[in-house]
């Protein structure tokens, strides 16, 4: 089945100071790459995803992008708030199968 | 994305006992699921729910443990039975209209087994 690992494990950055988080999968007919935000005691939450015909996606200050051949995806967050601080989790999935696998999430705090 | 409604937030339960969560959709989805979060960790799949048949169980987890019923595309509920102590954990229903979409999560269920 599918394998997701996700580095790092925890993230402090300056407020304003980029943050970067990794992903890489192991299943190359995964397709969908979503990424979730969840604060303490809340449910996770999606905040950008990206599909395998696409490299990079932005929205606002958070991008991902994907690397099919190298089997990696990243979340890039720029100009951190302290309202970013959070746990953030990737997952992958195929299209003809519903189940999502997750990384093992990384905790980000924003220090301001 | 649909909103999915999931009760309880939290109980106390004593071990032997049984507890069933409940998680409403306020639409149509295709697929729904039940995970379980230990603080601090990721999500780990207990089973698919399958509409109008047996779920479809991950490794580690079984049916007499953790019954799942979906009798309809808009309701689903996971049992966790004769509780012990190692149950105590978080389970969050998800729900998804496809295999590359989204996957909106329940408020969850916080267990305490003492």
């Amino acid at each position: 089945g599918e394998n997701v690992e996700q580095h790092p494990s925890t993230l402090s950055v300056q407020e304003g100071d980029s943050a970067v988080i990794k992903c890489t999968y192991s299943d190359s007919a995964s397709n969908y790459f979503p990424w979730y935000k969840q604060e303490l005691g809340k449910r996770p939450q999606l905040i950008i995803d990206i599909r395998s015909n696409v490299g990079e996606k932005k929205d606002q200050r958070i991008a991902v992008t994907l690397n099919k051949t190298a089997k990696h995806f990243s979340l890039h967050i720029t100009e951190t708030q302290p309202e970013d601080s959070a746990v953030y989790f990737c997952a992958a999935s195929r299209a003809n199968a519903g189940k999502s696998t997750f990384g093992d999430g990384t905790t980000l705090t924003v220090k301001p | 994305s649909a909103v999915i409604s999931q009760k309880p937030s939290r109980d106390i339960c004593q071990r032997g006992t049984s507890l069933t969560i409940q998680c409403q959709v306020d639409s149509q989805v295709t697929m729904m699921f039940w995970y379980r979060q230990q603080p601090g960790q990721s999500l780990t799949l207990i089973a698919t729910a399958n509409q109008g048949s047996e779920a479809t169980y991950e490794s580690g987890f079984v049916i007499d443990k953790f019954p799942i019923s979906r009798p309809n595309l808009t309701f689903s509920t996971l049992t966790v039975s004769n509780m012990s102590p190692e149950d105590s954990s978080i389970y969050l229903c998800s729900g998804k209209q496809g295999g590359d979409t989204e996957a909106f999560f329940g408020q969850g269920t916080r267990l305490t087994v003492v």
